[in-house]
Parts: structure tokens; sequence; C-alpha cells
């Protein structure tokens, strides 16, 4: 099993819904969470970063860790075809250098 | 903002031929990381530096190495390359230290095609 689980899609929506992209991890240690986006071609950027459990919101996008389930979601409300990408999470136990990255999911949002 | 900068957008080598790739960050990071992404394989760590002229392998290290002289730049070199490095390379940074959260922030890329 690996340590972050993450469905590689596609996942396709259109334009204006609410997608949710999620990852599962096994390692109960992981504090730090992440999400990165990567446009086709581009470096990945950083997106959200949370601390442990709970919500963040900035803008249309919010993070979500559920630390019980061992599982990290982010949700995109009123999608727009300027966010398909490929979306990434990575989770890190904090004091350690390197995060765990998933594979990442890739979103097409069509008009 | 945090800058990475890659020192090229596209490569192509030939077999055999060593290749240089370098990147420099702007925001006097101690952490500094090479990654190749590939298709369906993600993001796989191939050296790391958490100090000048430190390094530390990483998952895939194989036919690679790295210099670091300068905080600021973080090399990976090629000794001959290979088809199977034909990849997309990111170069990565961090805080590290008592600041250290992990986030990493990351260069542009270069997509190196070996023929």
């Amino acid at each position: 099993q690996k340590e972050v689980e993450q469905d590689p899609g596609p996942l396709s929506v259109p334009e204006g819904a609410i997608v949710s992209l999620n990852c599962t991890y096994s390692n109960s240690a992981f504090q730090y969470f992440m999400w990165y986006r990567q446009y086709s071609r581009k470096g990945p950027e950083l997106l959200m970063y949370t601390y442990s459990s709970g919500n963040k919101e900035d803008g249309r996008f919010t993070a979500q860790v559920d630390k019980s389930s061992k599982y990290i979601s982010l949700f995109i409300r009123d999608s727009q075809p300027s966010d398909s990408a490929t979306y990434l999470c990575a989770m890190s136990r904090g004091g350690s250098y390197i995060p765990t990255f998933g594979r990442g999911t890739s979103l097409i949002v069509h008009p | 903002d945090v800058k990475v900068t890659q020192s090229s957008r596209y490569l192509v080598k030939r077999t055999g031929e060593k290749v240089f790739l370098e990147c420099v960050q702007d925001m006097d990071h101690e952490n500094m990381f090479w990654y190749r992404q590939d298709p369906g394989l993600g993001l796989r760590l191939i050296y790391f530096s958490y100090d000048v002229k430190m390094k530390e392998k990483g998952d895939i290290p194989e036919g690679y190495s790295v210099s670091r002289e300068k905080k600021e730049r973080f090399s990976l070199i090629l000794e001959s390359a290979s088809t199977n490095q034909t990849s997309m390379y990111l170069c990565a940074s961090s805080f590290g230290g008592a600041r250290g959260t992990d986030t990493q922030y990351f260069g542009p890329g270069t997509r190196l095609t070996v023929l």
C-alpha cells in the first residue's frame, strides 16, 4: 500500500460545478497537508496549506483534513475552465524535509 | 514571492552526452530538491540537499549526481545521458531548519529528451 493514494482521474465536470478532489494516507504521523496545482508542462504551484485537522478556505478553494479517517479533500466551487489542471496532494510529518506526494488527479472543466 | 528558476525549459541531448540542469532560488532556502516526473509514476525524488556542499540520495539516484556550491544554486548532472532519462525534471526548494513546514516551491521544469 502506498503511503498516499490519489485517484489519477481524469475527472471531467461542467463549468460551474463543485469539484471534490481527495487523497487518503496511511501514516498517522502526517501533520502538514498541501495541495498543488500543476498546469500542463509547468511546475506545480502551491495552492493550499493546512496544519492538522479542520478546514481552510481561500476564495473558491476549501481544503479539508480529517485525520481520524486519514482523508483530505480539496473543494473547488464554481469551477472554471482555467481550473483544468492536475492537482497533487502532499503531506509531511513536520520536522522532516521531504513531503510525500500523491500521483495527482487530472481535472478537466469543460465550458 | 518565492522564485525558483531552471536553466532551460526544453532540452534535447544525445545518448552518452553529459547534461547539466541548473536551478536557482532567491528566497535563501536551505533545502533544495531534484525530482523527475513521468506519466503514471508521479514525482520521484532523485537527490536533495539541506545545506551547501551537502547532498543526500533520494529514491532514484542512479545515473545522476548533484552539486551545491552556493546556497541558492543546485545542479543536477547526468553523467552519460540515456534514453530512459527522458523526462520532466523539477527543482524545488523549502525553508528547512526550525522554520521548516516542509512546504516546497517548484521551478517551471525542464523537459529533457534524450535521443
